[in-house]
């Protein structure tokens, strides 16, 4: 069984600039989630996707973007980078939404110059 | 929203000695209460989890316990071995069977195992 998957693993970028990362989930699982960890501190909410709706949005910026497809993986998209977005971005997939195990991706990190 | 905080940031232990990490949440609606072990630049990976129908949950050398009237949980790990060295998370999330599965992480325990 695969794991969460989640693509590119690093990637740099310059302020301004736009990107997009991308998430399959288990199969199975109908939820993703989004998470931002910054070196030395626990991964903070982003998004929360079930059945293609957004179910839930953290304090970030609308510069943030995310959306889930038919087949439930999902992307994030950011806009207009800041310095201080590099971080870990992790996906999680669980069966359904809150109250079941969520599995992490092993992360993209995301670094900008 | 909910805000957990967990303690302590540091815990050093000599291998075979027991581990014990808190943490204290503010939602008293939150009743499903996973912890994740973090490797260095890997993923968080879940060892443990517990709902708040259970005061107590054990799986080997791992037990966590929660007293929802105090609304606080830990982890306890027993025997420990260098190989436990890693950053553990606990977390808070909300009703089981609602859709909105937003998990609030602590701030982290690097736990260094010295063999």
């Amino acid at each position: 069984d695969a794991g969460v998957t989640q693509s590119p693993t690093h990637l740099i970028k310059t302020r301004g600039q736009h990107v997009t990362l991308r998430c399959s989930p288990i199969s199975g699982h109908k939820s993703v989630s989004w998470y931002q960890q910054v070196l030395g501190q626990g991964p903070q909410f982003i998004f929360q996707y079930y059945e293609k709706e957004e179910r839930g949005r953290g304090n970030f910026p609308d510069r943030f973007s995310a959306r889930q497809f038919p087949n439930y993986s999902s992307e994030l998209n950011v806009n207009a980078l800041l310095l201080g977005d590099s971080a870990l971005y992790l996906c999680a997939s669980s069966l359904e939404g809150g109250g079941t195990e969520a599995f992490f991706g092993q992360g993209t990190r995301l670094t900008v110059v | 929203g909910e805000n957990v905080e967990q303690h302590p940031s540091t815990l050093s232990v000599q291998e075979g000695d027991s581990a014990v990490i808190k943490c204290t949440y503010s939602d008293s609606a939150s009743n499903y209460f996973p912890w994740y072990k973090q490797e260095l630049g890997k993923r968080p990976q879940l060892i443990i989890d517990i709902r708040s129908n259970v005061g107590e949950k054990k799986d080997q050398r791992i037990a966590v316990t929660l007293n929802k009237t105090a609304k606080h949980f830990s982890l306890h790990i027993t025997e420990t071995q260098p190989e436990d060295s890693a950053v553990y998370f606990c977390a808070a999330s909300g009703t089981p069977g609602t859709s909105y599965g937003k998990l609030t992480f602590g701030q982290g325990t690097i736990l260094t195992v010295h063999p």
